[in-house]
């Protein structure tokens, strides 16, 4: 079974240009999730999907940051514009449903570094 | 809100020493799931076990064990025997469900994690 997918692995931007990543769950994955991972924490989460819509975004700086995932399969998730702050590592993960009980099945990450 | 605690922020030891690492966690919910996930240094979390808030049996696994107690809110996970394929950073999490005006869900709180380094 393939894991989560994400592309790209490594992105350099400099602060005030946009960027976009973007992420494959396990398929028949319903549930899909975001995180921000800055270095030395735990991840945190950004957005929450359920098929293509929001389940949770309580945590996502709007004014920024930005996700879809329009076909209820893959996202992307894309930050305009970055700052510094932003540098992370940002994490996707799928899991079968929405409920506590299910684990999440994360992919490998986009490390971004703003300049 | 949901917090989980992990107070060793680093931990080294000899290849073949036992390590536990201590997990502390709150929440106001009597329904709740942990989980701990390994992050060795290629990066991608790995799922190791989930614990739900009404199993308070302790369980092993080959070389893992989890020490579950509710009474101190605390989920420590033990390494028998450590290896150098045991270096990872480690995360305890906190898993609750949630119900919103329009939408519900579940929301995993992480710890900041235990870097275990393992020497040879």
């Amino acid at each position: 079974e393939a894991g989560v997918a994400q592309s790209p692995r490594y992105k350099i931007i400099e602060k005030r240009q946009s960027v976009a990543f973007w992420c494959n769950p396990i398929s028949g994955h319903a549930t899909l999730y975001w995180y921000q991972q800055i270095l030395g924490q735990g991840p945190k989460l950004l957005i929450q999907f359920q098929n293509n819509g929001v389940v949770d975004d309580s945590q996502l700086p709007k004014d920024r940051f930005s996700a879809e995932r329009l076909k209820g399969v893959d996202s992307t998730l894309k930050i305009q514009p970055a700052k510094l702050e932003d540098s992370a590592v940002y994490l996707c993960a799928s899991s079968l449903r929405k409920s506590s009980y299910n684990e999440q099945f994360f992919g490998p990450g986009t490390r971004l570094t703003v300049l | 809100a949901q917090k989980v605690t992990q107070a060793q922020t680093e931990i080294s030891v000899v290849e073949k020493e036992d390590v536990t690492l201590d997990c502390v966690y709150e929440t106001r919910d009597t329904t709740y799931y942990l989980f701990w996930y390994k992050q060795p240094p290629s990066g991608e979390l790995v799922f190791l076990i989930r614990r739900n808030s009404f199993d308070e049996q302790n369980e092993i696994s080959g070389r893992y064990s989890w020490n579950f107690q509710k009474s101190t809110s605390s989920f420590n996970f033990t390494i028998t025997a450590s290896q150098v394929v045991d270096s990872a950073v480690y995360f305890c999490a906190l898993s609750e469900a949630f119900y919103g005006e329009e939408t519900s869900g579940s929301r995993l709180t992480f710890g900041e994690g235990t870097q275990l380094t393992v020497n040879p």
